[in-house]
């Protein structure tokens, strides 16, 4: 199984608005990533968490706030964003044991839009 | 710093023909890890194929195989039988395995497939 799920799928907001998105993966995986992808680009790193710590900020601006309650889980805290925040936001977790098995799996992403 | 360069931006086949897609890139680390991604319409990320550095022997997935030429630092994907499913775009990727806990991919720009009934 290498499920990651994430909630919602599709998400309008307003720039004063606050609003979290969800990622979760049951597969012990002990790393999570947050990645912004605009349409034909690569996705961008944001935020990656290792053992519910946050291990690397890829100097994200403050209106994103990344959370890691669980190992499980990992949440996407937004306030006051702009409206070229607008694009798919990707969730990631791997699996830290060394070798082949520390592939990245992929969520199905949020479509964000900004108003 | 390493760097992946797709010098492909779009690319077609017919349907039940072969493809190659190109990848190079550049790094001084001997022992790392390839991947190819793809991402259809739906904009799902999905793990293609991937390689280990140390390995020699060409990574296969049914359909799907490398070229892995590790002297010329070149990675390609061979998509054989093309189906119309395989339309996406396919993203080349590079991870080192002992730089830390992160385990960062570096990307590729992307190659657009688009597979023609």
């Amino acid at each position: 199984d290498t499920e990651v799920t994430q909630t919602p799928k599709h998400l309008v907001m307003g720039m004063t608005n606050k609003k979290s998105l969800k990622c979760e993966q049951h597969m012990g995986h002990r790393a999570m990533y947050w990645y912004k992808q605009k349409a034909k680009k690569p996705p961008e790193l944001m935020f990656v968490y290792s053992y519910e710590k946050l291990s690397i900020n890829e100097s994200v601006p403050s209106r994103f706030s990344p959370e890691c309650p669980n190992s499980s889980l990992l949440n996407l805290h937004l306030h006051a964003l702009q409206p070229e925040d607008s694009a798919l936001y990707l969730c990631a977790s791997r699996l830290i044991a060394g070798g082949p098995r520390e592939t990245q799996y992929f969520g199905p992403g949020t479509r964000l839009l900004v108003l | 710093a390493q760097t992946v360069t797709q010098s492909q931006p779009e690319m077609s086949v017919q349907e039940a023909e072969t493809v190659t897609l190109s990848c190079t890139y550049d790094t001084s680390e001997s022992n790392y890890y390839l991947f190819w991604y793809k991402q259809p319409p739906s904009r799902q990320m999905i793990l293609v194929i991937r390689q280990e550095a140390y390995k020699q022997q060409n990574a296969t997935e049914n359909r799907f195989s490398v070229n892995f030429q590790k002297a010329a630092k070149s990675f390609s994907l061979k998509i054989s039988d093309s189906q119309l499913g395989d339309t996406a775009m396919y993203f080349c990727a590079f991870m080192i395995p002992y730089s830390g806990s992160a385990r960062q991919l570096t990307f590729g720009s992307g190659t657009q497939l688009t597979v023609l009934p």
